[in-house]
């Protein structure tokens, strides 16, 4: 079965840029697209990356996202950190028999 | 406005049924495919089921399967969950989730409803 795997939890400093990383297990996680989900606390999740690398509108452009085959692996790129970037972040994308899988999320602390 | 209205959550106990419902509103309900998505307390997203746009095809994890049925009501733009058997396991917040692109089936969240509580105890 397709899973995806992401760090538990990443620190970065504000105004810097960070990557979290999501891995592709027991399948390419280029025969799907890739989602990335922001959650704060108490929050229904948002979407921030759609499509692998397509930013929804109001999203600002310091988020980005790509694919990268070698490593089987989907990143997100939150560039200028921002205090109110600190959120929970969960990939997705899809297994063969068209199910939905998500990561287990990535919690990001800017401090 | 895309809005995604939750309703039917509560305590149940172990082995007893309940009935989501989503009522969407603000776009075409009929071209778009829907999914359920579930968290458990402090835990992290798991998506549960999918349903096409006509509701002939429907997928769910493996975790629910044989115990819980999506279905579609596109006369009455809404989404629902029927889950039965339910287990302790079951508690979480339920997200009704619409994609970003109308089509047949994706089963990729875009759009979120604020979710519903489900408690499964005795």
């Amino acid at each position: 079965n397709f899973m995806l795997t992401q760090p538990h939890s990443v620190s970065e400093s504000p105004g810097k840029t960070v990557t979290l990383s999501c891995t592709g297990i027991g399948g390419s996680i280029a025969s799907n697209y890739v989602q990335w989900y922001q959650q704060r606390p108490g929050s229904a999740p948002t979407t921030v990356i759609y499509e692998d690398n397509q930013r929804p509108s109001g999203v600002p452009d310091r988020f980005s996202g790509s694919i990268d085959r070698s490593s089987n692996s989907a990143s997100l790129i939150i560039s200028g950190l921002r205090t109110e970037d600190e959120a929970v972040y969960y990939c997705q994308s899809s297994d063969s028999g068209n199910r939905g899988v998500f990561g287990g999320g990535t919690k990001l602390t800017v401090l | 406005e895309v809005q995604l209205l939750e309703s039917g959550g509560g305590l149940v106990q172990p082995g007893g049924s309940l009935r989501l419902s989503c009522a969407a509103s603000g776009f075409t309900f009929s071209n778009y495919a829907m999914t359920w998505v579930r968290q458990a307390p402090g835990k992290g997203l798991e998506w549960v089921s999918g349903i096409s746009v006509s509701g002939g095809s429907t997928y769910n994890a493996d975790s629910v399967k044989g115990r819980f049925t999506i279905s579609r009501d596109n006369s009455k733009n809404t989404l629902s969950l029927q889950m039965n058997s339910l287990r302790a396991e079951d508690t979480a917040v339920y997200y009704c989730a619409k994609p970003g692109v109308s089509g047949s089936y994706n089963p990729a969240p875009f759009y979120w409803g604020q979710g519903t509580p489900v408690t499964v105890s005795s």
